[in-house]
């Protein structure tokens, strides 16, 4: 089936520093979708990208939908320790209801 | 505005049972999504359904099935448990469906012994 590859698969980072996320894909998606999971809950939605070449903003966070529709990246600038977490990258299509391929995975770690 | 209700949270079971899981989506959303996440296979699509119809499959065994009521609220039920089976399973709710985002629960812990 699909595969989504997200990079790194982990980052431990300073307090204040800036992080950078991506996902890329074999197979064009024509959404793209960050969420964020804390331990015990369920994926939080953080942005939704539905055209190509579209960067969107939700306060420190930024992220784009690649151009070729295979790809997107998630920014976080001047993390803070709140942004610990797992970070998830979905693909999916307008078309076919809501079926999401994920992303492995990126668990973000930050020093205080 | 309240969130997706999965229940229950934790639910221990052994091989071979049957168990059933609820969901009650956000109020006037009428598609609902299930996934399944365990640590090796990551989040994985089961079904969707939308006004009481499945509307999308993803690629489980038969064993695995669902169904959505008229108020939109769905339950998930896997038959003859196994191991493998252990995970924790989420539902998502959105609006309708393609250009609407999901919103997820909270999940259920399953424990197979």
């Amino acid at each position: 089936g699909q595969q989504l590859n997200q990079s790194p698969q982990s980052m431990f980072i300073q307090e204040g520093e800036d992080v950078s996320m991506n996902c890329t894909s074999s197979s064009i998606f024509n959404t793209w979708l960050w969420y964020k999971q804390d331990p015990g809950e369920g994926p939080v939605l953080l942005i939704a990208l539905y055209k190509a070449g579209e960067l969107t903003s939700n306060g420190r966070l930024t992220a784009q939908f690649g151009i070729t529709r295979k790809d997107s990246f998630l920014n976080i600038s001047a993390s803070i320790p709140s942004d610990v977490g797992i970070y998830f990258c979905a693909g999916g299509f307008r078309n076919a209801g809501n079926m999401l391929t994920f992303g492995g995975g990126t668990r973000l770690m930050v020093k205080p | 505005k309240a969130g997706v209700t999965q229940t229950p949270r934790y639910l221990i079971k052994t091989r071979g049972q049957q168990v059933t899981l609820s969901c009650s989506p956000i109020s006037g959303h009428r598609s609902v999504s299930w996934y399944q996440q365990t640590p090796g296979q990551g989040l994985q699509f089961l079904f969707e359904y939308f006004s009481e119809t499945q509307r999308n499959k993803g690629n489980f065994p038969g064993r695995f099935s669902g169904r959505q009521f008229s108020n939109s609220r769905s339950e998930m039920n896997v038959s003859t448990l196994e191991l493998g089976d252990s995970a924790l399973y989420l539902c998502a709710s959105s609006l309708d469906g393609g250009h609407q985002p999901q919103h997820f629960g909270d999940g259920t812990r399953l424990s197979i012994l």
